[in-house]
């Protein structure tokens, strides 16, 4: 059963680099035909989608975050990874890592990591 | 960007009750639309995909409908458990945008 992880630091400085990591368990990051996502959502707040990547590396961005977001895969852990850059308060949120399912699902998000809160501070 | 608009953005109501919670995108969306489902502190869950089609293992009482710029969730007779954050999500074009979401509350 695929299951997923995120990890990285919970606080990060104003102005500087947010860095994540899902690691992908029970399953190949690899497999043909499947995206990977971030989700984000500010305390009290809704979800906002980030971006997703294909296997191949293709990535869509949200436009609001496109200047400041990559995402990447690295295949020989098993994991793929959110940065943004020059982070404000507005970035506090919890990320979630998660599966959109393009192959039988039309996209939708069916496997959700527990989600990481990272708050923006000096 | 395709916005997506829920309404209502909180609804009242009692276990047992019938709700309808609406979803219109700013464009035609065909069927790419997705429910979730929210528990507090929780990651969301995926009721509903393809407007319509229910979720495996998700309780038969959520069903979806509708197509192009119009969709419903209906939660038929309420359970204790239900009382949560529903959101919409359509994944016809990027960014795949979510809806501000509904909180069911108890009467």
């Amino acid at each position: 059963q695929l299951q997923l992880q995120e990890s990285g630091p919970g606080l990060v400085k104003p102005s500087e680099t947010l860095s994540l990591t899902c690691t992908v368990s029970g399953g190949s990051i690899s497999s043909s035909s499947y995206y990977w996502g971030w989700v984000r959502q500010p305390p009290g707040k809704g979800l906002e989608w980030i971006g997703t990547i294909y296997y191949t590396g293709s990535t869509d961005y949200s436009p609001s975050l496109k200047s400041r977001v990559t995402i990447s895969v690295d295949r020989s852990k098993n994991q793929f990874s959110l940065k943004l850059s020059s982070v404000t308060a507005a970035d506090t949120a919890v990320y979630y890592c998660a599966r959109p399912d393009t192959v039988t699902l039309q996209g939708a998000f069916d496997i959700w990591g527990q989600g990481t809160m990272v708050t923006v501070s000096s | 960007d395709i916005q997506m608009t829920q309404s209502p953005s909180f609804l009242s109501a009692s276990v047992g009750d019938s709700v309808t919670i609406t979803c219109r995108a700013s464009q035609s969306i065909s069927n790419y639309l997705n429910w979730y489902q929210q528990k507090p502190g929780k990651a969301p869950e995926l009721l509903i995909y393809a407007a319509s089609s229910l979720q495996s293992g998700v309780p038969s009482r959520f069903s979806g409908g509708g197509s192009g710029t119009g969709f419903t969730l209906t939660i038929s007779s309420l359970q204790p458990e239900d009382f949560v954050t529903y959101y919409c999500q359509q994944t016809y074009s990027p960014p795949r945008t979510f809806g501000q979401g509904t909180k069911v509350e108890i009467k």
